[in-house]
């Protein structure tokens, strides 16, 4: 069966940088794009951007342009997302996403930013 | 970027009535395909999202029927037939016509 599985929970300190994984199993990791989505505490979805793990080819949203990158590895099946320069406006949850008509989501990954 | 609009339920909802979940959206998501670019999902209390409704009014796989989506262009509904406790949560609109993708700020499910 497909899953989603993230990295656990994060504290960072204002101005790091953290590295968000999410790996795949049960399909072709190939085969579809990995979205990744932000949900501050209580808030509503929005949309960070996605990557073809097959060319590494991403799509961001413009508003997350400079805060996160996405990234995959092939080889073991798993999708990065590095947010850099974090100040506490990016604490929130994170969610790795296989959209589609059949979607799979990751449990999310909480982050917390803070000195 | 497209602005989805959702409306309030008056909350608590008794259990076995049913409701209807508005949302709008800034821009048309009926493509040329003959498609519109609506999904609907559900997020229950500690958990991820999942998708109830795809294109407007599709069911995804496994879903109740006692979920339908309905709507037009720009105006659209999500209606739940008799309401059931396993239905508690937040319901989100989200258009897939274009990037980025955007979702509307959900509307909360309470029953009585």
């Amino acid at each position: 069966q497909v899953n989603l599985l993230q990295s656990g929970a994060a504290l960072v300190k204002p101005g790091a940088s953290v590295k968000l994984s999410c790996k795949a199993s049960g399909y072709t990791f190939t085969d579809y794009y990995i979205h990744w989505v932000k949900q501050s505490h209580g808030k509503s979805l929005e949309w960070i951007g996605y990557i073809n793990p097959n060319s590494g080819y991403t799509n961001y949203n413009e508003k997350f342009k400079s805060k996160a990158t996405l990234t995959v590895d092939k080889s073991t099946n798993t999708a990065y997302m590095e947010l850099s320069r974090l100040t506490s406006e990016d604490s929130a949850t994170y969610y790795c996403t296989r959209l589609g008509p059949r979607d799979y989501w990751g449990q999310g990954v909480m982050v917390t930013v803070s000195s | 970027d497209i602005v989805m609009t959702q409306g309030a339920l008056p909350n608590p909802v008794p259990s076995g009535e049913s409701v209807s979940i508005t949302c709008r959206s800034s821009k048309s998501l009926l493509y040329s395909d003959g498609k519109t670019y609506l999904n609907w999902y559900l997020q229950r209390p500690g958990q991820s999202p999942q998708l109830l409704i795809y294109w407007m009014s599709t069911r995804a796989s496994g879903v109740s029927d006692r979920f339908s989506g309905s709507g037009s262009g720009t105006d659209f509904t999500l209606k739940i037939s008799g309401v059931e406790a396993e239905d508690v949560g937040v319901y989100y609109c989200q258009q897939g016509l274009e990037f980025p993708l955007t979702f509307g700020s959900g509307t909360k499910l309470e029953i009585k």
